[in-house]
């Protein structure tokens, strides 16, 4: 079946501009996150969202990063101002209960 | 807090030979425990979980995991290594209670030497 698709796969963008991240979960999976990796970091916990529920914001690094999901699928991670530090990989995952299933990711470039 | 530690960044074995990827966690309550693998340019896939019940947990590619309560270790194990197994491996941990989101170890990569 389908899995988790992120787009775009890689997106380079000037330091000061904003950025949107599409996530496309897998149908049915009510919960949804979103984690950055960052080379030598490891991945790293941003926000997550289940079902009607408030979202959880509690790894936003900044108020320049926010999230939003329609209808309880489709999800939009955008970075304003992006700077160079924000430069890594979003990754986002949906998960039925336990396990998280993880999109391929959207390489964020910011020169 | 939650924290995961995988003390090894880096873990080689010869083909055919046993691996062992350890893999500790610390939590306020108790955990649910997952194994992630990463090859090259390609998200990560899930490998296996710990839930409940029995302490010794199969998964895909014929790995396993064994929970062991008292040393808080959820270590990867397959008898026999394959040089196709050769990637990054991310152990994780989230409470049973509280926050759903993963926390993961800074990874640990496997070579299989042919």
């Amino acid at each position: 079946g389908a899995g988790v698709s992120q787009s775009p796969s890689n997106k380079v963008t000037e330091k000061g501009k904003d950025v949107e991240l599409r996530c496309d979960p897998i149908s049915g999976h009510t919960a949804l996150y979103w984690y950055r990796q960052s080379l030598g970091q490891g991945l790293e916990f941003l926000i997550y969202f289940q079902g009607n529920s408030a979202p959880d914001k509690s790894g936003l690094p900044s108020d320049r990063f926010s999230a939003e999901r329609t209808g309880g699928s489709v999800s939009t991670l955008t970075i304003q101002r992006t700077q160079q530090e924000d430069s890594a990989v979003y990754l986002c995952a949906s998960s039925p209960r336990y396990e998280q299933y993880f999109g391929p990711g959207t390489r964020l470039t910011v020169t | 807090a939650q924290s995961v530690a995988q003390p090894e960044d880096q873990v080689n074995v010869a083909e055919g030979n046993p691996l062992t990827v350890k893999c500790t966690y610390s939590v306020s309550g108790n955990p649910y425990l997952f194994w992630y693998v990463q090859y090259p340019n390609r998200g990560l896939q899930f490998l296996l979980k710990y839930i409940t019940g029995d302490n010794l947990v199969k998964g895909s590619y014929g790995f396993e995991a064994e929970f062991n309560k008292s040393q808080t270790s959820f270590h990867l194990k397959k008898p026999s290594a394959l040089v196709s197994d050769s990637a990054l491996y991310f152990c994780a941990v989230r409470v049973q209670t509280g926050a759903n989101n993963l926390f993961f170890g800074t990874g640990t990569r496997l070579t299989v030497i042919p």
